[in-house]
């Protein structure tokens, strides 16, 4: 069983610029969470899609955007990138069933702005 | 303000040693989440607690939420340099966003 793979590993950008980072949800799941971690801080939700739609939303402007594609697969969008965007960028994933799902998260991307 | 406050920050110990971290919050939970994060990884759950006063035992790893279920503790017996991680807790909320502490960095000399 393939676990959540993110990609690129590490990026290096400039202000203003724009990026999209990639996320391959676990086998089975249907369901994609993403996290911003600033250094020396927990994890703070951004979005979350569940088959294909936007379910739920952190405190982040609307130049953080996503996409869920059919085969469960996402992509984090930012736009207009501000130095305080460098972070790292966390992917979970999960099945939605019941109360309760449990979250598995991927490695990661180091987002550096310039 | 922080919904979940968790103490220390940062800890660095002897192998051989004992030690507790504390996830402590105003609020009452349904349940809390205890992961650890190694360096260039994600999280990775360590156990989930859901009743007043339970514990759990993972190994040397003792966790506890508190009788009003708005605290809670890590308890790590005999700590070894592989326990060295970002310890974090975590609730999870009305669409199953999850809200993370600010985390305990624990080092384990060897």
């Amino acid at each position: 069983e393939t676990g959540v793979t993110q990609s690129p590993t590490h990026l290096i950008k400039t202000r203003g610029q724009q990026v999209t980072l990639r996320c391959s949800s676990q086998s089975g799941h249907n369901t994609v969470s993403w996290y911003q971690q600033a250094l020396g801080q927990g994890p703070q939700f951004i979005f979350q899609y569940y088959r294909e739609e936007e379910n739920g939303r952190g405190n982040f402007p609307p130049r953080f955007s996503g996409l869920q594609f059919p085969n469960y697969s996402s992509e984090l969008n930012v736009n207009a990138l501000e130095l305080d965007d460098s972070a790292l960028y966390l992917c979970a994933s999960s099945h939605r069933q019941g109360v309760t799902d449990t979250q598995y998260f991927g490695p990661g991307t180091r987002l550096t702005v310039l | 303000t922080q919904l979940l406050e968790q103490s220390p920050q940062f800890l660095s110990i002897q192998e051989g040693e004992n030690l507790t971290v504390y996830c402590n919050s105003s609020s009452v939970f349904s349940s809390l989440q205890w992961y650890r994060q190694e360096p260039g990884e994600g999280p990775v759950l360590l156990v989930t607690v859901v009743t007043g006063g339970e514990v759990k035992k993972l190994k040397r790893l003792t966790f506890q939420f508190g009788d009003a279920r708005k605290d809670s503790s890590l308890h790590i017996t005999a700590a070894q340099p592989g326990d060295t991680g970002l310890y974090l807790c975590a609730v999870s909320g009305s669409a199953r966003q999850l809200t993370f502490g600010s985390g305990t960095q624990l080092t384990v000399l060897p």
